[in-house]
């Protein structure tokens, strides 16, 4: 079965750090392009971070350019967020995401949850 | 960069027709055929229903169609069921980057 599965997630101060995981199983991990997406308590979708296949590429919204990094491990099969200096509006359920390019995006985690507050 | 414009909210009845618009700007929506369509129900993750305009995954049921004309790109659920009472989210190119952009999200209520 194909899938991705979050970890890593929980309640930091602002200002700390967080490192999200995601364990990917049932296809070639490094035959993709892989994203991280997040949705705020009751706001919609937005795409934060993306990262080629051999990890020679990556790109961030402008929010988190600078705090966050993406990052993977092939031989894991596995994807990673560094998330450091973190604000409030950084709280979310992050998704780990299959990415075939030209968002088009086919295999999503269950999400883990990140909250920032003090 | 600005997300995509979707209507807040639409709503029809068992077996009616409607219509999800995903309004943009020539730099995003009108730049490229690359519009995809994302079911979300609540407490789940999304669910890619269209995307490349107008092509369905393997399983998604053919009510599910989609479309385009200049800046907007459309999702038209025809037959509507209960279990299609859900948010639809459309994504495109957002101008230089190559990340997504997402619209803000419509929810669907089925009467």
């Amino acid at each position: 079965e194909v899938q991705v599965v979050e970890s890593g997630g929980g309640s930091v101060q602002p200002g700390g750090s967080l490192r999200l995981s995601c364990a990917a199983s049932g296809f070639i991990f490094s035959n993709y392009w892989m994203s991280w997406v997040r949705q705020a308590p009751g706001k919609g979708l937005e795409c934060v971070a993306i990262i080629k296949e051999d990890g020679s590429e990556k790109d961030y919204v402008g929010s988190v350019k600078g705090r966050f990094t993406i990052s993977r491990d092939n031989a894991k099969n596995s994807l990673y967020l560094q998330m450091n200096s973190l604000r409030a509006e950084d709280t979310a359920v992050y998704f780990c995401v299959r990415d075939l390019g030209y968002y088009v995006m086919d295999v999503w985690g269950q999400g883990t949850t990140v909250s920032v507050s003090s | 960069q600005s997300a995509l414009t979707q209507p807040r909210s639409v709503s029809g009845s068992p077996g009616q027709s409607v219509a999800i618009s995903c309004t943009g700007t020539s730099r995003d929506v009108g730049a490229f055929n690359y519009v995809s369509w994302y079911q979300q129900h609540p407490g789940k993750a999304p669910k890619l229903i269209i995307f490349n305009v107008i092509k369905r995954p393997s399983g998604v049921p053919d009510r599910f169609s989609g479309s385009k004309s200049g800046n907007t790109a459309s999702l038209t659920i025809s037959g509507l069921q209960a279990e299609d009472e859900a948010d639809y989210y459309c994504c495109s190119h957002a101008g230089g980057y190559t990340l997504g952009l997402f619209g803000g999200g419509t929810k669907l209520t089925v009467l």
